[in-house]
């Protein structure tokens, strides 16, 4: 079946502007995650969606990052007034949810990330 | 401290050797454990969960010290293909994973 899919592949954008990151999980995922992920660095926790809880913000960097979901499907990464220090890619995953596997062993699955480049 | 630290790495290897990667984690109520695989330029997939007694999945062995606070994964028989980042995640919270910053590895012919 179909994993994670994210769009665009690749964003190339100007210092101010603003970028909407999409992703669409696997159907049936209830739980979505946003990473971030520098050059040569490790994976950030951005923002995590279950359901229809309120969403765990605790990872996003600033007020300039929003993101939102419909039900529990696609979600869409908002950063505001773009600044260097955002080039990075962005990882969406997406998972299970935790009643139907043993807890925290759920799987998440990844999509492609979109790399994005802010000149 | 960093939540989740690697060896730095990269790790260069020839085929056949065994290679074993090591993480430490800061925070003592992690309760969930992963090694993750990272291709160059490609996302996260995981490789597998790591459990207290220790799990084995073919040539790749995970294991688990709670009271050290230490995970390693070890590899052997490397194969070509098992070049790669390896990333060590931790579950501590609900929701979120801590992902260390992953180690590479480079297997040569």
């Amino acid at each position: 079946g179909a994993g994670v899919s994210q769009s665009p592949s690749n964003k190339v954008t100007e210092k101010g502007k603003d970028v909407e990151l999409r992703c669409d999980p696997i159907s049936g995922h209830t739980a979505l995650y946003w990473y971030r992920q520098r050059l040569g660095q490790g994976l950030e926790f951005l923002i995590y969606f279950q359901g229809n809880s309120a969403p765990d913000k605790s990872g996003l960097p600033s007020d300039r990052f929003s993101a939102e979901r419909t039900g529990e499907s696609v979600s869409t990464l908002t950063i505001q007034r773009t600044q260097q220090e955002d080039s990075a890619v962005y990882l969406c995953a997406s998972s299970l949810p935790r009643w139907t596997t043993t807890w925290g062993q759920e799987t998440q699955y990844f999509g492609p990330g979109t790399r994005l480049l802010v000149l | 401290r960093k939540e989740v630290e690697q060896d730095p790495g990269p790790f260069n290897v020839p085929e056949g050797a065994t290679v074993a990667f090591n993480c430490t984690y800061s925070n003592s109520a992690s309760q969930s454990f992963f090694w993750y695989r990272q291709d160059c330029r490609k996302e996260p997939k995981l490789l597998m969960s790591v459990y207290s007694s220790g799990n084995e999945d073919g040539r790749f062995t995970a294991q688990l010290n709670r009271a050290s606070q230490y995970i390693s994964l070890l590899i052997r028989d490397s194969k070509l293909s098992d070049s790669a980042t390896y990333l060590c995640v931790v579950r501590s919270g609900y929701s979120t994973l801590t992902f260390g910053k992953g180690t590479m590895l480079l297997v040569s012919p």
